[in-house]
């Protein structure tokens, strides 16, 4: 079925140090994937997507890899910030299907001063 | 304010009691989705509108639940006879029809069924 999930549930990361989140997708049909940021009491916030004829997208300080061999994606933060505590999200998307997105578990980063 | 906006915020009701939220897209986008969210848990794809028209529905969406989006611009969401595995943080989000366009989310509604 399709599915997206995520390896690790939480993360502590040192402040000024470099962060992995990954995610696992399971839909060899989606061509698009895009990264979310969620705060306690809001909603996701967009922060980097990645199309499928790319392997590497950066940002400003994000890196996201995808890997279609194996189904799998992740989304680097480098110089890790207080302000980037929050649970982050990886999302599929099949353009074929409508554009709704199917998203993983989330995985919580804990920045510790 | 050019983001999705939803309403209201944070919504207590009875079981048994119906419930309505609202979204108000960007005023560009042609396409209107409605999630939900449950604590730990990533959104999960309830419907989406283009324009006015529902395209599709989740399986998730019982009977109990209907969403309108009568001139392509807001949308309602409106829940009938709410029981408490109802409670959940529902989502708004919007873009342009093109394939592979991010959305953008809104705050969301959070519901709690007592």
């Amino acid at each position: 079925g399709e599915s997206v999930g995520l390896h690790l549930p939480t993360l502590s990361v040192q402040e000024g140090d470099n962060s992995i989140i990954n995610c696992a997708y399971s839909n060899s049909a989606s061509d698009y994937f895009i990264w979310y940021k969620q705060e306690s009491g809001k909603g996701p916030q967009f922060i980097i997507d990645i199309r499928s004829n790319m392997d590497k997208r950066q940002g400003q300080r994000v890196t996201v890899l995808l890997n279609k061999t194996v189904k799998h994606l992740s989304l680097q933060i480098a110089a890790t910030q207080p302000g980037d505590s929050a649970v982050y999200f990886c999302a599929e998307n099949n353009g074929a299907a409508g554009n709704k997105l199917t998203f993983g578990g989330g995985t919580r980063v804990l920045v510790k001063p | 304010d050019t983001g999705v906006s939803q309403n209201p915020r944070h919504k207590i009701t009875k079981r048994g009691q119906n419930v309505t939220f609202r979204c108000d897209p960007i005023s560009e986008h042609n396409r209107l989705y409605w999630y939900r969210q449950t604590l730990g848990q990533g959104p999960e794809f309830l419907t989406y509108f283009q324009n006015e028209a529902q395209l599709e529905k989740s399986r998730l969406l019982s009977d109990r639940f209907s969403a309108e989006r009568p001139k392509g611009s807001f949308s309602t969401l409106e829940i009938q006879r709410t029981e408490q595995g109802d409670s959940a943080m529902y989502l708004c989000a919007s873009n342009w029809g093109t394939p592979n366009t991010e959305a953008f989310f809104g705050q969301g509604t959070r519901l709690t069924v007592v």
